[in-house]
């Protein structure tokens, strides 16, 4: 499989459940990074990861944990949502977080809607 | 603080005309400019990118954006627009204190009709 593919691509969870967002890079880079879009709103930054280190928190809820393991996957740990959080979760990579000129290489997204 | 602006919510063109998507843009420093096209149900695909040289930069798919340092913009352009190239076009720009960090406009949806 190539590029990024994130999994599941759909998913409905109640406000009292866990649940976790995967995503998996085939391309090499050592950055990972989640966003967030939302109908009518830019996309939104939400963590990055840079050889396995976080390098960014953009003010997400603590209901938002990430963990990645290795630069090839990034988690997303979901726990006690709210409704506005339902959205798009995109996953990125890049050759190298910090390396201005790098463009970002996006998965599908997982569609969320919390109930 | 860098920004970029997307004045049109939706831009409506024939099939085999040429088309533009505008976007502007706020940067203190050299501006690193994105274009990216989302289909539905499908994430983002990067399409070109202007860091340094040459003014007009080609990309994916036939696209071409022009980058204009004194009216600070970047549009996106194609000579013969495609029913195939609709879809939501996001324009970026890198900010400048974390380089990390992508600032996307709110989009601007491109539809080619028959």
């Amino acid at each position: 499989e190539t590029g990024v593919t994130q999994t599941p691509r759909h998913l409905v969870m109640g406000m009292t459940n866990k649940k976790s967002l995967k995503c998996e890079q085939h391309l090499g880079h050592n950055a990972m990074y989640w966003y967030k879009q939302s109908a009518k709103k830019p996309l939104e930054l939400m963590f990055v990861y840079n050889f396995k280190e976080q390098t960014e928190n953009n003010s997400v809820p603590s209901r938002f944990s990430p963990e990645c393991p290795n630069s090839s996957h990034l988690f997303l740990h979901l726990h006690t949502l709210q409704p506005e959080d339902s959205a798009l979760y995109l996953c990125a990579s890049s050759q190298r977080a910090g390396q201005g000129s790098a463009e970002q290489y996006f998965g599908p997204g997982t569609r969320l809607t919390v109930t | 603080a860098q920004s970029v602006a997307q004045p049109e919510d939706q831009v409506k063109v024939a099939e085999g005309n040429p088309l533009t998507v505008k976007c502007t843009y706020s940067v203190s420093g050299n501006p690193y400019l994105f274009w990216y096209v989302q289909y539905p149900n499908r994430g983002l695909q990067f399409l070109l990118k202007y860091i340094t040289g040459d003014n007009l930069v080609k990309g994916s798919y036939g696209f071409e954006a022009e980058f204009n340092k004194s009216q600070t913009s970047f549009h996106l352009k194609k000579p013969s627009a495609l029913v195939s190239d609709s879809a939501l076009y996001f324009c970026a720009v890198r900010d400048k204190g974390n380089t990390d960090k992508l600032i996307f406009g709110t989009g601007t949806r491109l539809q080619v009709f028959p």
